[in-house]
């Protein structure tokens, strides 16, 4: 079945460091990719996302490009803030009819410290 | 605005006892899903429905049950053969996929925690 695995947390950074989360995935035919952020306490709200190979999703100066050849979507971002602190969730989309199922990684805390 | 409205944000429950979440969203989804999230384990999916009267299991539907009365509400009962209900539960919708490019985009609730007393 589909599978998604991120990198473990937490990740630590200092303000303005380069931020790299790794994913990659398992999936028959071609889904869509999506990172998720949640803060704490909230639910989760949509990044970015990819919807083909080589296609880039940016969004709030983060950036994942889909990447076919070796199954992953990495995000990155190349100046941290303290309010990027959260948790990130890589997911791909199967379909079920009309309706789309997300399966998710387990997340990576991101801490960003003065 | 339009979004999804959980509640409660935060629920007690004994053990022995079925609770319900609810979940509403006004913004004329047909899908809607509920997940479970658990430290370190991601969110895992409960139920979905692709339309009224319609719901499927999902990979943990075991001690859970849904309806789908309404095109808004999704409610979710937690109950008493759920062996390990405390976590956070979040629900979600979106747009059938095929209608746009904005299909297999889930929109979020903030989320209802429950504990096990």
């Amino acid at each position: 079945g589909d599978s998604v695995t991120q990198m473990e947390g937490p990740v630590t950074l200092s303000e303005e460091a380069f931020l790299t989360i790794n994913c990659t995935y398992t999936a028959t035919g071609y889904p869509s990719l999506f990172w998720y952020v949640q803060y704490p306490g909230e639910g989760l709200q949509l990044l970015l996302k990819a919807t083909k190979a080589d296609d880039k999703g940016s969004n709030k100066g983060f950036e994942a490009t889909y990447r076919k050849e070796t199954t992953s979507f990495h995000l990155e971002k190349g100046s941290v803030q303290v309010s990027d602190s959260a948790v990130y969730f890589c997911a791909l989309s199967g379909t079920a009819g009309t309706a789309s199922k997300l399966t998710f990684g387990t997340g990576t805390r991101l801490q960003v410290t003065l | 605005d339009g979004g999804i409205t959980q509640s409660p944000k935060y629920l007690f429950r004994k053990e022995g006892q079925n609770v319900t979440l609810s979940c509403e969203q006004n913004l004329n989804h047909d899908a809607m899903y509920w997940y479970r999230q658990d430290p370190g384990q991601g969110l895992r999916l409960i139920y979905y429905s692709q339309i009224v009267n319609d719901f499927q299991k999902g990979d943990i539907a075991e001690g859970y049950s849904v309806s789908r009365e309404k095109k808004e509400s999704f409610p979710l009962t937690v109950t008493s053969a759920q062996k390990n209900p405390t976590a956070f539960y979040l629900c979600a919708s979106s747009i059938p996929t095929g209608r746009s490019s904005g299909a297999n985009v889930l929109t979020f609730g903030a989320g209802s925690r429950l504990t096990v007393l």
